[in-house]
């Protein structure tokens, strides 16, 4: 069975840019989830989808950020415009019940 | 707010020199407390769920504990290849899903 895959796996743009990430879950979870690690810092939660439709948005830090998944599949997030703190890895992850989460291998993003 | 906190902040280990990692947290009404592994460059691979005080779960040489206020990841006669960082994360019982992480525990393993 295919793990979560995320792209790309490196992304570097320049401040003032739009970046797009994808994140393609594990077939059948109905849950996804976005978090972010900033330098130095612990692994943060963004948002969480149940199928299509937010659950949780609370983590997300402003509306430079756009998160959508589209029928209930993969998931993109969309920074616009990028801003230097927003360079980190951000990681998807995907349950089917809500309990156990499992990674992708994340996206690596520098704005310069 | 949940809190997470992991200590030591690294480790260094012989190989077969036994000890313990500890996850100290805080949270509303607890609804599983998790274990990943996470290798440099990789995202966190699932270890364990803990869901109540006085559950243990056991893989290869890790056992993974749990009490009211924290867990401890014990690793038994370790090897180069347990060299990772353990991350520890809650999910509480009010916000369905999101995961508040430590910010980890570096383990290096020498031969």
């Amino acid at each position: 069975e295919a793990g979560v895959t995320q792209f790309p796996s490196h992304s570097v743009i320049e401040k003032g840019q739009t970046v797009t990430l994808r994140c393609d879950p594990i077939s059948g979870h109905d849950n996804l989830y976005w978090y972010r690690r900033v330098m130095g810092k612990e692994i943060k939660f963004l948002l969480h989808f149940v199928k299509e439709s937010k659950q949780d948005e609370s983590g997300m830090p402003n509306n430079r950020f756009l998160a959508e998944r589209t029928g209930g599949t993969y998931s993109t997030l969309k920074v616009q415009p990028a801003e230097l703190e927003d360079s980190g890895v951000y990681f998807c992850a995907s349950s089917q019940s809500g309990d156990t989460q499992y990674f992708g291998p994340g996206t690596r993003l520098t704005v310069l | 707010e949940d809190q997470v906190t992991q200590s030591p902040e690294a480790l260094r280990l012989q190989e077969g020199e036994s000890s313990s990692l500890n996850c100290s947290y805080t949270v509303s009404g607890l609804r599983g407390l998790f274990w990943y592994r996470q290798d440099p460059g990789k995202g966190p691979e699932f270890l364990f769920t803990l869901y109540s005080a006085g559950e243990e779960k056991e893989k290869e040489r890790l056992k993974a504990t749990l009490t009211k206020k924290e867990s401890f990841l014990h690793i038994t006669a370790p090897k180069p290849e347990d060299s990772a960082t353990y991350l520890c994360a809650v999910q509480n019982g009010l916000s369905y899903g999101k995961l508040t992480f430590g910010q980890g525990t570096i383990l290096t393993v020498h031969p």
